[in-house]
């Protein structure tokens, strides 16, 4: 089956770093998403990777690794605003989203 | 700007009376999706069109049907809905189907049955 397994929750501090760590298991592989999504609004693209190795975007940076089928999100210099959740989506072989269930974030002072 | 628009944000209906939810999107993209999202779950494709080839997921209630008259608008119809029917539904849209392009979501509109 198709699996996508992330942590339910973490908190961080402000201006810290958090790595939110995703594992999968699907039917053939095309690629993984990133998404945050603020309390009741809807998922904004974050990261895609296809290739191992990370992708630094600003102080978002998000890492993949094929073989170990695994994933991470990190955060740096945490913000307030940056309190979400975050998901973890995979593409499948069929180039369908296969979505976790989401890492909801919480940033304390 | 281009952009996914939903309408209504917030929908309230009665137990088993239908209800209609509306899509738009200016980005002139093939493909629509509608998702069903419960509180602290993952996103759950209920179907989806690449222009106007309509794809069901396996699991999709017979009671969730949807309409794409054109391009530019995709409308989901609940017939009958149940409590358990009360989620927040997204709509998204990609470039592509068969490539590993971004969904882009509309807002939403949260769905409460009484």
């Amino acid at each position: 089956g198709q699996n996508i397994d992330q942590p339910t929750e973490m908190t961080a501090t402000e201006g810290a770093i958090v790595q939110i760590n995703c594992t999968y298991q699907t039917s053939g592989f095309n690629g993984l998403f990133w998404y945050q999504q603020h309390a009741g609004e809807a998922p904004t693209f974050l990261s895609y990777n296809v290739l191992d190795g990370l992708e630094e975007k600003g102080r978002f940076s998000s890492f993949l690794s094929r073989s170990k089928g695994y994933s991470y999100l990190l955060l740096k210099e945490l913000q307030m605003k940056d309190s979400a959740s975050y998901l973890c989506a995979c593409m499948d072989s069929n180039y369908q989203l296969i979505w976790g269930a989401g890492t909801k974030l919480i940033i304390k002072p | 700007d281009a952009m996914v628009i939903q309408n209504p944000r917030y929908q309230v209906t009665q137990f088993g009376k239908p209800v209609t939810l509306s899509c738009s999107q200016t980005l002139n993209h093939n493909v629509m999706y509608w998702y069903q999202q419960k509180s602290s779950q993952a996103p759950k494709l209920l179907f989806h069109y690449y222009d106007k080839d309509f794809n069901n997921e396996a699991d999709t209630p017979d009671n969730f049907q949807s309409r794409r008259p054109n391009t530019s608008f995709c409308f989901l119809d609940i017939r009958s809905p149940g409590l358990g029917d009360a989620a927040m539904y997204l709509c998204a849209t990609s470039g592509l189907a068969g490539g590993p392009n971004e969904q882009f979501f509309g807002p939403g509109t949260r769905l409460t049955v009484l």
